[in-house]
């Protein structure tokens, strides 16, 4: 089955610095790779998704790439600001079952 | 806010005792998956319905088990608890299936086993 790989599990950048956070798939038959954020005691929230089809996408202070050949893609935070601060997952996607990576948790400095 | 919504919020059961949690999908939805999410991990797929049956299935024992329902609301059936079951218990919907939709997570349910 799949398994999604995530690194860093958790990263401090300054505000207004970028955040980057990587992660790997193993079944290339993923098709979807959605981002979601998830504040404490909340339900994961859809930040931003790509298709198999694209190998970026951008959506203001938010970008993701997509590498199917090597199986991995990558969640680009620029700007960052207090509100980013949270904890980040990726997933792929199969026939709509979503398996999600351990996640990032990310600190926002002052 | 998604149009999910789930219920219990809060729920508190002993070691071995049966539990049946609920969701109920955005309007239009079809598909309805479940999720587990242990203190401090991502949530690990527990199993999905799509148009009443099952359509797939995470590395769950079969005590977790599950119904969709003509108006694809949902529920999980979790019998013979154990403490590891103490999670948050998520569900998600979504329209299209094999396309890669989004899924629309609900609030989750958090179950505490003691």
């Amino acid at each position: 089955g799949e398994n999604v790989e995530q690194h860093p599990s958790t990263l401090s950048v300054q505000e207004g610095d970028s955040a980057v956070i990587k992660c790997t798939y193993s079944d290339s038959a993923s098709n979807y790779f959605p981002w979601y954020k998830q504040e404490l005691g909340k339900r994961p929230q859809l930040i931003i998704d790509i298709r198999s089809n694209v190998g970026e996408k951008k959506d203001q202070r938010i970008a993701v790439t997509l590498n199917k050949t090597a199986k991995h893609f990558s969640l680009h935070i620029t700007e960052t600001q207090p509100e980013d601060s949270a904890v980040y997952f990726c997933a792929a996607s199969r026939d709509d079952k979503i398996i999600f990576g351990k996640g990032t948790r990310l600190h926002i400095l002052p | 806010e998604t149009g999910v919504t789930q219920s219990p919020t809060h729920l508190i059961k002993t070691r071995g005792q049966q539990v049946t949690l609920r969701c109920s999908s955005q309007s239009g939805h079809n598909t309805v998956s479940w999720y587990q999410q242990a203190l401090g991990q991502g949530p690990q797929f527990i199993f999905q319905y799509y148009r009443e049956e099952e359509n797939g299935r995470g590395n769950f024992p079969p005590r977790f088990s599950g119904l969709q329902f003509p108006n694809y609301s949902s529920e999980l059936n979790v019998n013979a608890l154990e403490l590891d079951d103490s999670a948050l218990y998520l569900c998600a919907s979504s329209l299209a299936f094999g396309g890669g939709g989004e899924q629309y997570f609900g609030p989750g349910t958090r179950l505490t086993v003691t």
